[in-house]
């Protein structure tokens, strides 16, 4: 089967430091991406991790270990406008190879 | 640039009517996704166009269907609506099929009375 987990509600404080885990368990592993969806509106892409280790983009950081399927998504300096749900999505190998499988999301509150 | 483009952005329909969305990938984009997203939940994969061919399907009932047109552009049609059919549909593309990240659409928000 195919399996992956974040936690359902963050809070953190604004200037602070987050981060989200997310767990995987799938048939193939094609690459692991994390998206930030804010209400209403469209998942935009944030990082893509394929090899183990960590990928640094600004305030956004994302670590990969595949031996463990985990994956985290770290977030520094956190402002007002990072509140969002953060996706976490697998793609998959064999037929719809740029098929996304996506966690069911991390909501974050930062607070004031 | 243009991003990737829904149209429409907003739909009402009843049960047992038809309804078809449509897509606009990003120029040089060969690729399009459809994603099913209810609320609360992540995007659910339905189908992955490319080069107008169906390259994948995920598990949807055969009432869902879609194609690429020859500009890779795309339709998703949804034939006798269900009232679980309410959700937000997007559209994604990528430059091709294989190991390039997706651009989503706005999406659009899909109701059944």
């Amino acid at each position: 089967g195919q399996n992956i987990d974040q936690p359902t509600e963050m809070t953190a404080t604004e200037g602070a430091i987050v981060q989200i885990n997310c767990t995987y368990q799938t048939s193939g592993f094609n690459g692991l991406f994390w998206y930030q969806q804010h209400a209403g509106e469209a998942p935009t892409f944030l990082s893509y991790n394929v090899l183990d280790g960590l990928e640094e983009k600004g305030r956004f950081s994302s670590f990969l270990s595949r031996s463990k399927g985990y994956s985290y998504l770290l977030l520094k300096e956190l402002q007002m406008k990072d509140s969002a749900s953060y996706l976490c999505a697998v793609r998959g190998v064999g037929g719809a190879t740029n098929k996304l499988i996506f966690g069911t999301g991390t909501l974050l509150a930062v607070q004031p | 640039d243009a991003g990737v483009t829904q149209s429409p952005t907003h739909l009402i329909k009843t049960r047992g009517q038809q309804v078809t969305l449509r897509c606009s990938p990003i120029s040089g984009h060969k690729s399009v996704s459809w994603y099913q997203q209810v609320l609360g939940q992540g995007p659910q994969f339905i189908f992955q166009y490319y080069e107008k061919e169906e390259r994948g399907r995920g598990n949807f009932p055969d009432r869902f269907s879609a194609r690429q047109f020859p500009n890779y552009s795309s339709e998703l049609n949804v034939n006798a609506l269900l009232l679980g059919d309410s959700a937000l549909y997007l559209c994604a593309s990528s430059l091709s099929y294989v190991n390039q990240p997706q651009h989503f659409g706005d999406g659009t928000r899909l109701s059944i009375l």
